[in-house]
């Protein structure tokens, strides 16, 4: 079956870095994505990865490693208002998003 | 700039009643979706278009239906909703080609409650 994992709610403080991790099983594999989601509002499109490696944008950067079915999201310089909901998808052989139930973050000061 | 627009924000229905949720994106995107969220479980895909004239069966279609008579629309309709069908609804777009994946751009929610 199609699976992603992802933890459910990690705490971290302000200035801090924290590492959201998340494992994948999809039928095939055409890329991982992640999104960030406040709370009541739309998942906003945070990065992509199809390749092996670390993708940097700005505060943010996302790793993939295709052989062990891995990602994470690094976020660096915590604010309070990356207070949210990180989500995790895997796009399948069929180019469909196979997505985690998310990681709540909670940004403490 | 409208990007992807939903209607109605939300909703409370009785059970066993017809209700369409709307979405209209002007960005001309090939590609749209519908996904529901709930509380604890991953967005799960309930149809999708490739392109105006198509659609297909995404994860939990039953109990829905939609159409896409041009590219800028693509409603969803329940046909006699059932409580089950409470949650949270999202219509997102892409310019994704069909074999390709493409960055997604949602609506801002349709939240929908049957008793």
């Amino acid at each position: 079956g199609q699976n992603i994992d992802q933890p459910t709610e990690m705490t971290a403080t302000e200035g801090a870095i924290v590492q959201i991790n998340c494992t994948y099983q999809t039928s095939g594999f055409n890329g991982l994505f992640w999104y960030q989601q406040h709370a009541g509002e739309a998942p906003t499109f945070l990065s992509y990865n199809v390749l092996d490696g670390l993708e940097e944008k700005g505060r943010f950067s996302s790793f993939l490693s295709r052989s062990k079915g891995y990602s994470y999201l690094l976020l660096k310089e915590l604010q309070m208002k990356d207070s949210a909901s990180y989500l995790c998808a895997g796009a399948d052989s069929n180019y469909q998003l196979i997505w985690g139930a998310g990681t709540k973050l909670i940004i403490k000061p | 700039i409208a990007g992807i627009t939903q209607a109605p924000t939300s909703q409370i229905l009785a059970a066993g009643r017809r209700m369409t949720l709307r979405c209209t994106q002007d960005m001309r995107h090939n590609a749209m979706y519908w996904y529901r969220q709930d509380l604890g479980l991953g967005l799960r895909l309930i149809h999708y278009s490739n392109t105006a004239g198509t659609t297909g069966k995404g994860e939990v279609p039953d109990g829905y239906s939609v159409s896409r008579a041009n590219t800028d629309d693509f409603p969803l309709t329940l046909a006699s909703a059932v409580p089950s069908q409470t949650s949270v609804y999202f219509c997102a777009s892409s310019p994704a080609s069909e074999m390709n994946t493409g960055e997604l751009f949602f609506g801002e929610g349709s939240r929908l409650t049957v008793l």
